[in-house]
């Protein structure tokens, strides 16, 4: 079916470990974003993009990098992983944003840092 | 910055019962607030959007209210059923400019029992 697939789903860090979430999109939208949810604190957004090529901060960027080499995928690194980076982490895409907002999301990846 | 608040976190009710839900916002001057649906383990699903100059929208069960100047939205689903067991978030977007780097509130979590 279309829409955005990440992987992993579950992922168990030690801290200071490395890893990659990947998120891809097969609907061609030029927009993509990475947001971290935490009980109770609703979706964070880290960074997002706007196109191939492009990326920029979110609201809480601190301890993760982006990359966005190819339009269908978005890339959230983090190179040194920290107990607070414990989350459920969405992936989103769209078009370019006009009234509707109309944002398609990912179904989470969970991610332990022990 | 904008804050946007869901209280109760939580909320259990029988059957049949009107469901209502509160979101509130600290600056007033949104673009369109969004209320999402997600369920567990899964993303998140747009219900209804309302865009500034709305008082109100409707979908079926569901008639979801703003008022700007009170910093308050109310999401209404009527006769509820076990299917609408959820989570209910809603988000606003703070200016046409930023697109889809929406701010959200922290949700509310809500069972209905059969």
């Amino acid at each position: 079916n279309a829409g955005v697939t990440q992987t992993p789903k579950f992922r168990v860090l030690k801290t200071g470990q490395s890893m990659t979430l990947l998120c891809a999109q097969d609907m061609n939208h030029e927009y993509m974003y990475w947001y971290r949810q935490d009980p109770g604190m609703g979706l964070r957004l880290i960074h997002y993009s706007v196109g191939e090529g492009t990326t920029a901060k979110g609201e809480v960027p601190d301890g993760y990098n982006v990359s966005r080499l190819k339009k269908q995928n978005f890339l959230l690194g983090l190179e040194s992983a920290a107990p607070s980076q414990t989350s459920v982490y969405f992936c989103a895409s769209s078009h370019e944003p006009d009234r509707a907002n109309v944002l398609t999301f990912g179904a989470g990846s969970r991610l332990t840092v022990l | 910055k904008q804050e946007v608040t869901q209280i109760p976190a939580a909320l259990s009710v029988p059957e049949g019962e009107n469901l209502v839900l509160n979101c509130s916002f600290t600056d007033s001057a949104i673009y369109n607030l969004q209320w999402f649906r997600q369920d567990p383990g899964k993303g998140l699903t747009s219900l209804l959007l309302i865009q500034s100059s709305q008082r109100e929208q409707t979908s079926g069960r569901l008639n979801a209210s703003l008022d700007k100047s009170s910093g308050r939205s109310t999401l209404y689903i009527a006769a509820s059923q076990p299917g609408d067991s959820a989570t209910y978030l809603c988000a606003v977007r703070p200016s046409q400019a930023a697109g889809n780097k929406l701010t959200f509130g922290g949700g509310t979590r809500v069972l209905v029992k059969p």
